[in-house]
């Protein structure tokens, strides 16, 4: 039972312009989400996270948000760089439970 | 501050062979965790730590084992390799299960 899905395997985008990446949910109980960042051949890093108490988090370029009604969760990242292309993993917890993974989403950012 | 290490970077086994990875963090976390990352795929939870002494099954823990004698330490034992276990091996650590997680830089195992 996937609880944490990301539906498009990869996405391309054009440098300068916005990079949307999306994640589902389906535990309700999810509480806190993080979205990390891997290029090839090393680990994950974590870019960015928010609270269910919030709905927009962000940081720099990147703005998560999160539509609880909907069990959605998106990052934004604008302006798109090609330092930005890398695969995206998003995840969730609920309470004090360990992280949920999804699959991850390949960005390729094209000059 | 060296954060999550693991050794080796690569590796390749034959069948049937056995080996450890290890994984080491100075962040004096609790927490430490082992993921596997087939190609195309996501992260899969192989084991998770506690705190020393104190281990338990992830999703996909057949055909591997662990051990926690140590906060920093957290080696993965596969025993008997089989090609089914040709992936990317990462190790992370956290402060609390729900925290964001640190990782090191991964393994990559051949099994032919």
């Amino acid at each position: 039972d996937q609880q944490v899905k990301q539906n498009s395997p990869s996405l391309s985008v054009q440098e300068g312009r916005i990079s949307i990446l999306n994640c589902d949910y389906t535990n309700s109980m999810f509480d806190y989400f993080l979205w990390y960042k891997k290029y090839p051949a090393e680990g994950p890093t974590f870019l960015i996270s928010i609270s269910s108490i919030k709905d927009k988090n962000e940081d720099g370029r990147f703005t998560v948000f999160l539509n609880k009604s909907a069990k959605h969760l998106s990052l934004h990242i604008v302006p798109s760089q090609p330092g930005d292309s890398a695969v995206y993993f998003c995840a969730a917890s609920a309470g004090a439970q360990k992280l949920v993974f999804g699959q991850g989403t390949r960005l390729t950012i094209n000059p | 501050n060296a954060g999550v290490t693991q050794t080796p970077k690569f590796r390749i086994l034959k069948i049937g062979q056995s080996m450890t990875l290890q994984c080491t963090q100075d962040m004096n976390h609790n927490y430490m965790y082992w993921y596997r990352q087939d190609p195309g795929m996501g992260l899969k939870l192989i084991y998770y730590s506690v705190g020393a002494g104190i281990t338990d099954k992830g999703e996909v823990p057949n055909g591997y084992n662990v051990s926690r004698s140590t906060t920093e330490d957290f080696p993965l034992r596969l025993e008997l390799a089989a090609p089914s276990q040709t992936s990317v091996y990462f190790c992370a650590s956290s402060t609390l299960p729900s925290d964001e997680q640190y990782f090191g830089p991964g393994t990559r195992l051949t099994v032919t």
